[in-house]
């Protein structure tokens, strides 16, 4: 089973300001999505396949990396964009997710 | 529009029994690989597995903490998924979401609501 660590945890950006999320895998993966999920609410695929943005996501968003490490970047937060971030690798079985990290507003 | 709609959640003792449905509309069922993810209050997400589409047989895979005890099917006619539970255990309480895998199986692009299962005596 492939682990996959997120850091941070917890993460507070204030309006403007860079965020980065970082997505560990204990084994090399080939394909990694990012979710979003708000409060009460379902998730969202948010970034598929590494870095392609799902349809409506802001241009803001961004996600890169390869083989075991890969990165979720918000250039710019703003206070819509407070959620819990996941990634998800989709190359081997069972499917895994990492642990999330929860983006608040400074 | 394509919709999911999970139901079939509640209140079951330890060691008890549950079938949860997704019932799925706009978009050609037997096209698209459906799997369960649940999660649990306050933590993350967790796949449960998954069943294929039509041109890959319908097969299913699983996840090892679930494997033996829940079940994954479908019944096409009526373009619904199901999730038999059987030896539930506290653990097992969870929100439980059906997702449908995107166009070429890599990724879940729409998601249900999620259904509410609570194991407790």
């Amino acid at each position: 089973e492939i682990l996959l660590t997120q850091s941070p945890a917890i993460i507070a950006a204030s309006p403007g300001e860079k965020v980065t999320i970082t997505c560990s895998a204990s084994s090399s993966v080939s394909y990694m999505n990012w979710y979003q999920q708000k409060p009460g609410s379902s998730p969202k695929i948010w970034i598929y396949g590494i870095s392609n943005l799902a349809s409506g996501v802001p241009a803001r968003f961004s996600g890169s990396g390869s083989g075991t490490s890969f990165s979720f970047t918000i250039n710019s937060m703003e206070a819509e964009d407070v959620a819990t971030y996941y990634c998800q690798q989709r190359s081997s079985y069972p499917l895994t997710f990492g642990a999330g990290t929860k983006l608040e507003l400074k | 529009e394509v919709k999911l709609v999970e139901s079939g959640g509640g209140l079951v003792q330890p060691g008890g029994s549950l079938r949860l449905s997704c019932a799925t509309s706009g978009f050609t069922f037997t096209d698209y690989y459906m799997s369960w993810v649940r999660q649990p209050p306050g933590k993350a997400l967790e796949w449960l597995g998954f069943i294929r589409n039509k041109a890959n047989g319908y097969t299913t895979e699983y996840s090892a903490s679930v494997k033996g005890r829940f079940t994954i099917s479908r019944d096409n006619s009526q373009s619904i998924l199901y999730l038999q539970m059987n030896t539930l255990r506290a653990e097992d309480s969870a929100t439980y979401y059906c997702a449908r895998d995107g166009v070429g199986h890599l990724y879940f692009d729409v998601w249900g609501a999620g259904t509410t299962v609570t194991v407790s005596s």
